[in-house]
């Protein structure tokens, strides 16, 4: 059972470049999202997805793109990264409306 | 003014102890949600409800919804209870019923 997963779990960048970060799961999930959690904030939205070919802005979405080509897949792009963007990212799926999410581990990116 | 407080922000333990933790909220909301993120940092879900009690386990977590309020109760606390509690919420309509996350509560137990 692999759940959520999410890769890589550790990046450093610096100020500028661009990637992606790469979420997956296995459970047949439409609604899937992306969170960025900060030291005494609570995790905030940044792009979701209620299915193939379906995205929307969350709270926070400035500098980040995503795209859902299909079911399984729900990749981050950082445009061109900034330090503001040091944070750990969450990526969460689940089923119907009324399902309890599931996340990955995190990533923990750091831009220099 | 955040939608989703908890409290407390900290709380330190001795094994064997009773816990709550809680959580207040603003909006209407359709289900309310306890999280557990542990040191390694993933985020595991514990509690899914929209009214009246659930218990697995040692813990236990009750909600109001006439008071926006629910409470989440670790009993015989024990250090590998150590770990973050997030309170989110799922709010009716809107985008998609998204959750609106608490800040946290950091619980340490000591043996």
């Amino acid at each position: 059972n692999a759940g959520v997963t999410q890769t890589p779990k550790f990046q450093v960048l610096k100020t500028g470049q661009s990637m992606t970060l790469q979420c997956a799961q296995d459970m047949n999930h439409e609604y899937m999202s992306w969170y960025r959690q900060d030291p005494g904030m609570g995790l905030r939205l940044i792009h979701y997805s209620v299915g193939a070919g379906i995205t929307d802005q969350g709270e926070v979405p400035n500098g980040y793109n995503v795209s859902r080509s299909t079911t399984e897949d729900f990749p981050l792009r950082l445009l061109s990264a900034a330090p503001s963007q040091t944070s750990v990212y969450f990526c969460a799926s689940r089923g119907g409306s009324n399902q309890p999410q599931h996340f990955g581990d995190g990533t923990r990116l750091s831009i220099l | 003014k955040n939608e989703v407080e908890q409290s407390p922000q900290n709380l330190t333990a001795q094994e064997g102890e009773f816990i709550t933790i809680n959580c207040s909220y603003s909006v209407g909301i359709s289900a309310l949600h306890w999280l557990q993120q542990h040191p390694g940092g993933g985020i595991v879900s514990l509690f899914m409800l929209s009214s009246g009690k659930k218990k697995h386990g040692r813990l236990i977590a009750t909600i109001n919804i006439q008071e926006k309020h629910s409470s989440l109760h670790i009993t015989a606390s024990h250090p590998r209870d150590s770990a973050v509690y997030i309170c989110a919420v799922r709010t009716h309509g809107g985008s998609q019923g998204n959750l609106i996350f608490g800040k946290g509560t950091k619980l340490s137990v000591k043996p």
